[in-house]
């Protein structure tokens, strides 16, 4: 019941287009939902979190949606640009600032 | 606000040595230090959390006698990874909450190889 599982396991988009990853919880005890970015040789930092009341988040060119019905929630980033290349890790937790379950990890690749 | 260091960012050691690695928040004090590894192209897996002045909670198949873990201060956490072997070579990441913050805050994580 601690497994939030992410996919795709490596995503490429091309400059401008729009990278989508998903991830789905089993825990319904989970009630926050982060991103973390991570580039190589790096720790993750946070990008956006949600929380189960609302169903979407935007902070620039970051998106969270959330089905909590579905206890599903994906990340969509617009205009995506090469320096967006990384890592990109789903989590939830009981609790912001909770122990973390992480998904498996995307890795991107925007192509120029 | 909210830094996390830790140091060192990268070590190499003989196989059987000890490796001391500390987390330090440096703007905030943090009552509860998270220790995580990361194996290449995998995701982070948390190994314990340390509430300051606790034992640390370790997690299932983590070994306490070979990771050990102090929070002796609101700034400062340490991993000492024991008799170090080839199989502990890792990325180790540090993470600190702290009273007024609702969110975890990553240090840059430590690169240890073991030879």
């Amino acid at each position: 019941q601690q497994q939030v599982k992410q996919s795709p396991q490596s995503l490429i988009v091309q400059k401008g287009g729009i990278s989508i990853i998903n991830c789905a919880y089993e825990n319904t005890a989970f009630d926050y939902f982060p991103w973390y970015q991570q580039f190589p040789g790096k720790g993750p930092a946070l990008l956006i979190a949600i929380r189960p009341d609302v169903s979407e988040k935007k902070e620039g060119r970051f998106t969270i949606s959330f089905n909590k019905s579905a206890k599903q929630f994906s990340l969509h980033i617009m205009d995506s640009q090469p320096g967006d290349s990384a890592t990109y890790f789903c989590a939830a937790s009981r609790g912001a600032g909770n122990m973390l379950t992480f998904g498996g990890g995307t890795r991107l690749m925007v192509k120029p | 606000g909210a830094v996390v260091s830790q140091h060192p960012s990268w070590v190499i050691c003989k196989s059987g040595t000890s490796v001391k690695i500390e987390c330090r928040s440096l703007d905030f004090q943090a009552t509860t230090m998270f220790w995580y590894r990361q194996f290449p192209k995998q995701s982070l897996m948390l190994m314990a959390t340390s509430n300051e002045g606790s034992k640390a909670t370790y997690e299932q198949g983590v070994e306490k006698d070979k990771f050990l873990i102090n929070h002796a201060s609101l700034t400062l956490s340490t991993l000492t990874v024991t008799s170090a072997h080839p199989e502990d070579s890792s990325f180790y990441i540090c993470s600190a909450k702290g009273l007024l913050n609702n969110e975890q805050f990553f240090g840059p994580g430590t690169r240890l190889t073991v030879l």
